[in-house]
């Protein structure tokens, strides 16, 4: 596609609930990554993917938030039982390739709201 | 990867060159220094890169201090439409994929 798409773009759900955000990144880019973005900070990484596979989720806050990216290209984060101080955006970026100086393009995230 | 150091705000005049510094005492020598911005709402924009050697590009310039412990971004003419929060990041090519950001500089353009 022209560039990095994101849904939902915003998604209010209540304390408990599960939530399934999805990205779509620009076609052919094999890597993907996920930030979270509190109000008033830069964004904050969570997890990236070489097509499919997941080398580095070290930046997940817990065991509550997964993500995948099964044929490599469409993805989803998800989080479960979600709770207020999830509240944040939540961006997605891809890169042609992972590798040395490579940019991110970003989508225009899904910002979270938890009751 | 190098923390930096970024003031928190500043002020430029329209058609005026915005100067954003940036401190990055710890970097070491295979870390790169990106600058990325973000408009209001939107996500994070590239605008350039550069390890030593001082770099231009249609968005910016980059100049980097001889011994790397700081840099400058300048847009040559600033517009209303550059407001925004710009993001200097110290990275190592290894970790190209974990962009740490920081709290940036708001530059706001002012007519």
């Amino acid at each position: 596609g022209a560039g990095v798409s994101q849904s939902p773009r915003y998604k209010v759900t209540k304390r408990g609930q599960d939530v399934t955000l999805r990205c779509d990144p620009i076609s052919s880019h094999a890597t993907l990554y996920w930030y979270q973005q509190a109000l008033g900070q830069g964004p904050e990484f969570l997890t990236y993917f070489n097509y499919e596979a997941q080398p580095d989720k070290s930046g997940l806050p817990s065991d509550r938030f997964s993500a995948e990216r099964p044929e490599g290209s469409i993805s989803t984060l998800t989080i479960q039982r979600t709770e207020q101080r999830d509240s944040a955006m939540y961006r997605c970026a891809s890169s042609v390739t992972g590798g040395h100086q490579e940019t991110q393009y970003f989508g225009p995230g899904t910002r979270l709201l938890v009751l | 990867d190098a923390k930096t150091t970024q003031p928190p705000s500043m002020d430029c005049a329209e058609g005026r060159a915005a100067n954003l510094p940036c401190n990055h005492s710890t970097i070491s020598g295979n870390e790169y220094v990106y600058w990325y911005r973000q408009i209001h709402s939107q996500g994070p924009q590239y605008i350039i890169h550069g390890l030593k050697n001082n770099e231009t590009n249609e968005m910016a310039s980059l100049i980097i201090t001889e011994d790397r412990k700081s840099s400058t971004l300048i847009l040559p003419h600033a517009t209303l439409r550059d407001t925004a929060v710009y993001y200097c990041i110290g990275n190592s090519g290894g970790s190209n994929y974990k962009l740490t950001f920081g709290k940036g500089t708001l530059l706001t353009v002012n007519p």
